[in-house]
């Protein structure tokens, strides 16, 4: 089955500067890789997702990339707010053979004011 | 989302109890799923079903069953709980939808505490 792995666990930035967090896949049939934020207490919630046939996608402050031949997908905050402060989780899956969602073990990101 | 209702919002049980965790949904979502969070370990997938009478194990699902009782219910039974099972659950719902996989959405989670 599917294993998404992620990286890294924790991670602190100053507000104002960029935030970065990867993940890998391991099934090359994978074609949906969503990311969710989880503020403490919270449920996750979705905040941008990319299909396979895009390479990169972008909202606001938040942008995420694909590399299908390394099999690695990536979310970009820049401009980083407190209120960014949170846990993401990055996931995959596929549409054949009626998968659901693997994710990945969730990064700890803290904004520092 | 007030969309995905679980129920209870927290329980604290003894171990050998049976155990029933709720989940409804408003959304007309086909697929609903459970999920449990461990510090450090992610969302792990116990269950999921595509419709009403499709019914799927996911990578943890030992020690657990499921219920889908109609489109809109969709509950999570610990039949003999033990104290590993001492987690937050997840409910979670999506859409048909075409090709690849659509968004899930997550109800406010379920902490169980066994002792």
């Amino acid at each position: 089955g599917e294993n998404v792995e992620q990286h890294p666990s924790t991670l602190s930035v100053q507000e104002g500067d960029s935030a970065v967090i990867k993940c890998t896949y391991s099934d090359s049939a994978s074609n949906y890789f969503p990311w969710y934020k989880q503020e403490l207490g919270k449920r996750p919630q979705l905040i941008i997702d990319i299909r396979s046939n895009v390479g990169e996608k972008k909202d606001q402050r938040i942008a995420v990339t694909l590399n299908k031949t390394a099999k690695h997908f990536s979310l970009h905050i820049t401009e980083t707010q407190p209120e960014d402060s949170a846990v993401y989780f990055c996931a995959a899956s596929r549409d054949t053979g009626r998968r659901a969602l693997t994710f990945g073990s969730g990064t700890r990101l803290q904004v520092q004011p | 989302d007030a969309d995905v209702t679980q129920t209870p919002r927290n329980r604290i049980t003894k171990t050998g109890k049976r155990i029933m965790l709720e989940c409804s949904q408003t959304k007309g979502h086909d697929r609903m799923y459970w999920y449990r969070q461990d510090p450090g370990l992610g969302l792990r997938l116990i269950y999921y079903s595509f419709d009403v009478k499709d019914i799927n194990k996911g990578e943890i699902s030992d020690g657990y069953s499921v219920s889908r009782q109609a489109q809109a219910k969709f509950s999570l039974s610990l039949e003999s709980a033990i104290p590993n099972q001492t987690a937050l659950y997840f409910c979670a719902t999506s859409d048909r939808g075409t090709g690849p996989d659509q968004p899930q959405h997550f109800g406010d989670g379920t902490r169980l505490s066994i002792l």
